[in-house]
């Protein structure tokens, strides 16, 4: 079964570090690009950035850039998110979600991962 | 403020057609396909729709989807209980560059 399984919630406080993880199975990871998917009750689903796990090449969404920190781990077939320093707006649900077609940016998102509840509170 | 507009809230009565708006511009709809997804409460997203108007194996043939220019549509006939949902669409959109989504429109059915 194709799935994508992401780590468990986390309660940090702020200026805190944090890193989430998202692990592939049942397809060959470095054939599809991973996506992560940011979700706000106001704000709905936003786009954070990309990555293609086979070259580790990574296009931030601009909203995104300087804050969060996308990598891949072919050796366990993982995607990681990452924050040096976290705010209280930082508060969300973030899904991974895997892109259709073979190594590129543009297809649909196929394949989500169940999401990860992050709150970052004082 | 998202980069596709979708109605917050739509509404239908069990057996009825419901149709839901996403409207964008040339970078990301008018040059690129557009992807639906629907999210159950408490549940992650999942692909509803994709390329346009193309339905992945196992979702019911009564979800269509279209699109016209910079603006695209998804259609439910026959609303049933369990379609109660947030819908969003997304593209890919070339001035950014990267993914866009609509604010997501919650479906009632009533």
């Amino acid at each position: 079964e194709v799935q994508l399984v992401q780590s468990g919630a986390e309660v940090r406080k702020p200026g805190e570090s944090l890193q989430i993880s998202c692990k592939a199975s049942g397809y060959n990871f470095t054939g599809h690009s991973i996506a992560w998917v940011r979700q706000t009750p106001g704000k709905g689903l936003e786009y954070m950035g990309i990555i293609v796990p086979a070259y580790s090449h990574i296009r931030n969404s601009p909203s995104f850039q300087g804050r969060v920190t996308i990598s891949v781990d072919k050796s366990t077939n993982t995607a990681y998110l990452h924050w040096t320093s976290l705010k209280a707006s930082d508060t969300a649900i973030y899904y991974c979600a895997r892109v259709d077609g073979f190594n590129t940016l543009y297809d649909a998102f196929d394949i989500w991962g169940q999401g990860t509840l992050i709150t970052v509170s004082s | 403020q998202t980069a596709l507009t979708q109605p917050p809230s739509t509404s239908g009565t069990l057996g009825q057609r419901v149709t839901i708006s996403c409207s964008g511009s040339v970078s990301n709809i008018g040059t690129n396909t557009v992807s639906w997804y629907q999210q159950l409460p408490g549940a992650a997203p999942k692909l509803l729709l994709y390329r346009n108007d193309q339905r992945p194996s196992g979702v019911p043939e009564r979800f269509s989807a279209s699109k016209s220019g910079t603006s695209a549509s998804l259609a439910i006939r026959g609303l049933q209980s369990e379609d109660e949902a947030n819908y969003h669409c997304a593209a890919w959109d070339d001035t950014l560059p990267g993914w866009v989504f609509g604010g997501g429109t919650n479906l009632t059915v009533l």
